[in-house]
């Protein structure tokens, strides 16, 4: 399974763009990255995915390199509700059901 | 977004008893379910993924004579622990894939529940 590699921990301002990082170097040809991401004792969210291009939605844009080896998660304004634990997945493809692995996330902090 | 909800949010019994903990979707069908532990500051543990009509398939070191998963309608799925201890005491989060776009598992947004907080005495 392809693994991702997070930073543990990232401080934004709210009101400025958060940026994510996620390396996921051994990524194959038809796994999509996802990112959720989860409030304190509640259900992880569904943020966003995709597969090559560049996604936008209501809640923020995914831009994945052209060797797909590492993505960018944008919040385009931070606000103090962003506050979370961000996770990005490689999910895996055949034969698997597409399951979800969880790895350790990253901890932003929105701060006023 | 899909709606995924679980009954109940949270649950205190005794040790020695069984615990049933219910996943819906409630504005899809979803053929396939996950479930989900989660100690605190942990993250999320897959435990088993269920599909409907058919046996679920556990995550090794995942007992399935203790955690059984029933998923008898593609809107339902079931977690009991059976003779719950205290070291099961967990928060147990449960999702299912919307694969009304694409039907390929991997490529579908998958929804999680709010999670069902659990406590052993």
């Amino acid at each position: 399974d392809a693994k991702t590699t997070q930073p543990p921990s990232m401080d934004c301002a709210e009101g400025r763009a958060a940026n994510l990082p996620c390396n996921h170097s051994t990524i194959s040809g038809n796994e999509y990255v996802y990112w959720y991401r989860q409030i304190h004792s509640q259900g992880p969210q569904y943020i966003i995915h995709g597969l090559k291009n560049n996604e936008t939605n209501e809640m923020a844009s995914l831009i994945i390199t052209e060797d797909r080896k590492s993505s960018t998660l944008i919040l385009p304004h931070a606000t103090l509700r962003d506050t979370a634990v961000y996770y990005c997945i490689v999910r895996v493809a055949l034969g698997s059901w597409g399951k979800l692995q969880f790895g350790a996330g990253t901890q932003v902090v929105v701060t006023p | 977004g899909a709606v995924v909800s679980q009954h109940p949010s949270r649950v205190i019994c005794k040790s020695g008893t069984s615990v049933k903990i219910e996943c819906r979707s409630l504005d899809f069908q979803a053929t396939t379910m996950f479930w989900y532990r989660q100690f605190p500051k942990k993250s999320l543990m897959l435990m088993a993924t269920s599909n409907e009509g058919s046996k679920a398939t556990y995550e090794q070191g995942v007992e399935k004579d203790k955690f059984l998963i029933n998923h008898a309608s593609l809107t339902l799925s079931t977690l009991t622990v059976t003779s719950a201890h205290p070291e099961d005491s967990s928060f147990y989060i449960c999702s299912a894939d919307d694969n009304r776009n694409s039907g390929r598992p991997w490529a579908d947004t998958q929804y999680f529940g709010p999670g069902t907080r659990l406590t052993v005495l």
